[in-house]
């Protein structure tokens, strides 16, 4: 069965990097797009960050442009979140999201269990 | 950007009521829409997609129809497991958008 494993959340000060990994198993992940969205405390759901199913096009929420990269290693099944220039409005859980199929860019039909970042000084 | 409105933003309602949401796009987005489910400290479901089309899985009570601006989300008999936050989300364009959330409670 389909499973995505975040991991990589925890406590950062404000201007401070982090990396997020996404481990999935279950299906092909080198033929589908995957997805960071992330969730503020409290607060909906939030998209951040989009990227093909081979790496060839990225797209990025404007609140995370420039300081936040997503890449995916298809090789080890696995999807990043590099997150540089940390504020205190990233503080969310973090999931990511599979595409429902190789062409539906945007319908996540399997989610993570998310991982929390908190950024505090 | 699209912007998504969702109405109410909280309801209440007994066991076996008819509850309907609301979700508008600030432009024609097609069918391109979804619904989700998210239930306190898990990830959200994927329960309705392109508007009408009901995820595998998915209990037949739960419904969505609408296409161009309005759409709409209805729970034909609401049971105690369907409480939790609904969303809807657009995928016509980048970045994808959610709506605000409709919490539903039992009265």
């Amino acid at each position: 069965q389909v499973q995505l494993v975040e991991s990589g959340g925890g406590v950062v000060q404000p201007g401070g990097s982090l990396r997020l990994s996404c481990a999935a198993s279950g299906f092909t992940f080198s033929s589908y797009g995957m997805h960071w969205v992330r969730q503020a405390p409290g607060k909906g759901l939030e998209w951040v960050a989009f990227i093909r199913y081979d790496g060839s096009n990225k797209y990025y929420a404007d609140s995370v442009k420039g300081r936040f990269t997503i890449s995916r290693d298809n090789s080890k099944n696995t999807l990043y979140l590099q997150m540089n220039s940390l504020r205190a409005e990233d503080t969310a859980v973090y999931y990511c999201a599979k595409d429902r199929t190789v062409t539906d860019e945007g319908v996540f039909d399997y989610w993570g269990q998310g991982t929390l970042v908190t950024v505090s000084s | 950007d699209i912007q998504m409105t969702q109405s109410p933003s909280s309801l209440s309602a007994s066991v076996g009521d008819r509850v309907t949401i609301t979700c508008q796009a600030s432009q024609d987005i097609s069918n391109y829409l979804n619904w989700y489910q998210q239930k306190p400290g898990k990830a959200p479901k994927l329960l309705i997609y392109d508007a009408s089309n009901l995820e595998t899985g998915v209990p037949s009570r739960f419904s969505g129809s609408g296409s161009g601006t309005d759409f709409t989300f209805t729970i034909s008999s609401l049971q105690p497991e369907d409480i939790a936050t609904y969303y809807c989300q657009q995928y016509d364009n980048l970045p994808p958008a959610f709506g605000g959330g409709t919490k539903v409670e039992i009265k």
